[in-house]
């Protein structure tokens, strides 16, 4: 079936580095975006970001531009999210989803990876 | 950066009820809104896209309508699994923004 499966949780320090791994399968890789979103405890949701799975291309959350760096892999169907310079405000849950072309809303999201940022 | 305001942002209401939430764009958007439930601990879900078309396999006492730069969404009969939050989200231009979300609860 069409799913994103997420890798799993992960503890860091502050000022450490983490990327998050977003596997597609069931559709083609590569015929739709994937945007990021993220949620820190008991808050909304917040867009982070977006690539296009077919060139590459990227847009970036300009609160996040410098730290956050999206790439994919299509031999893999994998998209990655990696975010540089944590701080406990990074703590929270990030999801990959897919993004439809033309946008029209992210039809399958990822399962979630719990970031907890922590001295 | 266009902002997207939801009100209300708490909502109490029974079983039967009919509910609508509104969705406001600090300009216009045209109809690239969509419409998303997401119960805790778990991932978002597509409800609307295009501010008004029901994403496949989404109950059809769930609508939306609007454009420009406000949209609401109703449920038309509320069930006990419609208690969640919804957000609504802007698709057309970066950032790709969430509204701040609403809280349906049970009364």
């Amino acid at each position: 079936q069409v799913q994103l499966v997420q890798s799993g949780a992960e503890v860091k320090k502050p000022g450490a580095s983490v990327k998050v791994s977003c596997k597609a399968s069931g559709y083609t890789f590569t015929r739709y975006d994937v945007s990021w979103v993220r949620q820190a405890p008991g808050q909304g949701l917040e867009w982070m970001g977006w690539i296009s799975t077919y060139n590459g291309n990227t847009n970036y959350a300009e609160n996040l531009q410098g730290r956050l760096s999206l790439t994919r892999d299509t031999s893999t169907s994998t998209a990655y999210m990696e975010l540089r310079s944590l701080t406990s405000d990074d703590t929270g849950v990030y999801y990959c989803a897919r993004d439809r072309r033309p946008p029209d809303g992210f039809d399958i999201w990822g399962q979630g990876t719990m970031i907890n940022v922590s001295s | 950066d266009i902002q997207l305001t939801q009100s209300p942002s708490f909502l109490s209401a029974s079983v039967g009820d009919r509910v609508t939430i509104t969705c406001r764009a600090s300009q216009g958007i045209s109809s690239y809104l969509a419409w998303y439930q997401q119960k805790p601990g778990k991932a978002p879900k597509l409800l609307i896209y295009s501010a008004s078309t029901l994403q496949s396999g989404v109950p059809s006492r769930f609508r939306g309508s609007g454009s420009g730069t406000e949209f609401t969404l109703t449920i038309s009969s509320l069930q006990p699994e419609d208690f969640a939050t919804y957000y609504c989200q802007l698709l057309n231009s970066y950032p790709r923004s969430f509204g701040q979300g609403t809280k349906l609860e049970v009364k």
